[in-house]
């Protein structure tokens, strides 16, 4: 079955660090790849997306994520995070031409100020 | 961006009643909504895809008879949980794709909906 694995449950970093958050996924197919976040107390909104072309996409808030076909890979990075950042961030996949998405157990990321 | 509106927010009922969550695409038509339940700590667990005028297609061992899902019309799916039990609290999340876009199988989310069975 198809499966998403996220490596860190919970990060806790200072303003200013850089961040990678982990995400591999099972399927051997064309995917579309996402991740999204969580901010408290808000809705799951899209962070950023990949479809095809360049692997390296770019999202909203100075976040990017690299997608690795050889190692079924979509990290995503920042290079300096802010207090701003905390929320729960969750990789998803979704395979090309489906209708199901599935999500990573998520990663709950602690920025300290 | 697409807007998706969930109501209730929170809901607390007594054991053995039914509790209705709706979810509305604001800003757009939905053809293909989708109900997820997430449990403390874990993932985002698909419940159902509901198709608008026709039956939902449930995922492994989500009971349809317990968990009713209608979606009347392009705007608008409901998750009913029947006869709700404690082991029934949850979060449910709904998400919906814009028609057209499923292909890209990008989804806008609800705010979710806490239920507490008590």
């Amino acid at each position: 079955a198809q499966s998403v694995s996220q490596h860190n449950h919970h990060v806790i970093l200072s303003e200013a660090a850089s961040l990678e958050l982990g995400c591999n996924y099972s399927y051997g197919g064309t995917v579309n790849l996402f991740w999204y976040v969580q901010y408290p107390g808000q809705h799951l909104q899209l962070l950023l997306k990949y479809f095809s072309g360049d692997p390296l996409v770019k999202g909203i808030k100075g976040f990017e994520a690299e997608f690795i076909k050889s190692k079924f890979s979509f990290n995503l990075r920042k290079p300096s995070v802010q207090w701003s950042d905390t929320a729960e961030y969750f990789c998803a996949v979704n395979m090309a031409g489906g209708f199901k998405t599935i999500f990573g157990a998520g990663t709950r990321l602690f920025v300290k100020a | 961006g697409a807007v998706v509106s969930q109501h209730p927010s929170r809901v607390i009922c007594k054991s053995g009643t039914s509790v209705k969550i709706e979810c509305r695409s604001l800003d757009f038509q939905a053809t293909t909504m989708f109900w997820y339940r997430q449990f403390p700590k874990q993932s985002l667990m698909l419940m159902a895809t509901s198709n608008e005028g026709s039956k939902a297609t449930y995922e492994q061992g989500v009971e349809k008879d317990k968990f009713l899902i209608n979606h009347a019309s392009l705007t608008l799916s409901t998750l009913t949980v029947t006869s709700a039990h404690p082991e029934d609290s949850s979060f449910y999340i709904c998400s919906a794709s814009v028609s057209g876009g499923e292909e890209t199988g990008e989804l806008f989310f609800g705010e979710g909906s806490r239920l507490t069975v008590l």
